[in-house]
């Protein structure tokens, strides 16, 4: 069973910089798992911010900025904002053409 | 503008089958995958799998043996079923497509909650 793992929880401070993290249980995260980051505010169905390890969605500030570091994925706030305050999910393309989401990150800005 | 409006029963007996349908409006349901998601209250986001317009299906390893998805294209809708259901499936069922580049999720559905309890 793969299990993609992210840091429970971040707290930033506005105007602050934030990196999020994206692991593979299977090995080192490329881009050929495509990675993509969804933010979910509670209630709200999530939104897809980044795709293909670094391509932003349409209407998605350039705050946002994704990438792979080291052997993971990873997801850049540069400046947060009050708003950004959401849980953050990475989604990875993995080996049998399945797709399994990570543990999810709660980012705190204050 | 795609939209998606996920239906289904609210409540649904242990045992039982969950079934749940996605509409699709403001586009085709041909030439793309559609995805489901699921978000157990409280926890994150798993996914359950994915249909071609064709029919073509992938799922989740872990729900398999549980899932069946299907298409109906002239009514523009995908639907989920998963059968012998406990309390550890109840969740908000989220549908989504799939770009037409693949590999990412332009639209999604808000979610219908579907609770497992006798």
């Amino acid at each position: 069973q793969t299990v993609v793992t992210q840091e429970p929880s971040f707290s930033v401070s506005p105007g602050g910089t934030v990196t999020l993290s994206c692991g593979l249980s299977s090995g080192s995260v490329s881009t050929s798992n495509y990675p993509s980051w969804h933010q979910q505010t509670p209630g709200q169905a999530p939104r897809t911010l980044i795709y293909s390890t670094n391509a932003r969605s349409s209407g998605v500030p350039d705050r946002f900025s994704g990438s792979i570091l080291g052997n993971k994925a990873a997801l850049t706030i540069t400046g947060a904002q009050a708003g950004d305050e959401s849980d953050y999910y990475c989604l990875l393309y993995v080996d049998g053409g399945t797709y399994v989401f990570g543990t999810g990150t709660k980012v705190t800005v204050l | 503008q795609v939209q998606l409006q996920e239906s289904g029963p609210g409540l649904v007996k242990p045992s039982e089958t969950l079934s749940v349908t996605c509409t699709v409006s403001g586009g085709s349901i041909s030439g793309y995958y559609w995805s489901w998601i699921r978000q157990p209250p409280g926890k994150g986001l798993e996914w359950i799998g994915y249909i071609h317009y064709s029919g073509t299906t992938k799922y989740n390893p872990s729900l398999k043996s549980r899932v069946t998805m299907s298409v109906d294209t002239p009514k523009n809708q995908f639907s989920l079923k998963l059968n012998s259901v406990t309390a550890a499936d109840t969740a908000v069922y989220h549908c989504a497509r799939y770009a037409i580049s693949g590999f990412v999720l332009d639209y999604w559905g808000q979610g219908t909650l579907v609770i497992v309890s006798s």
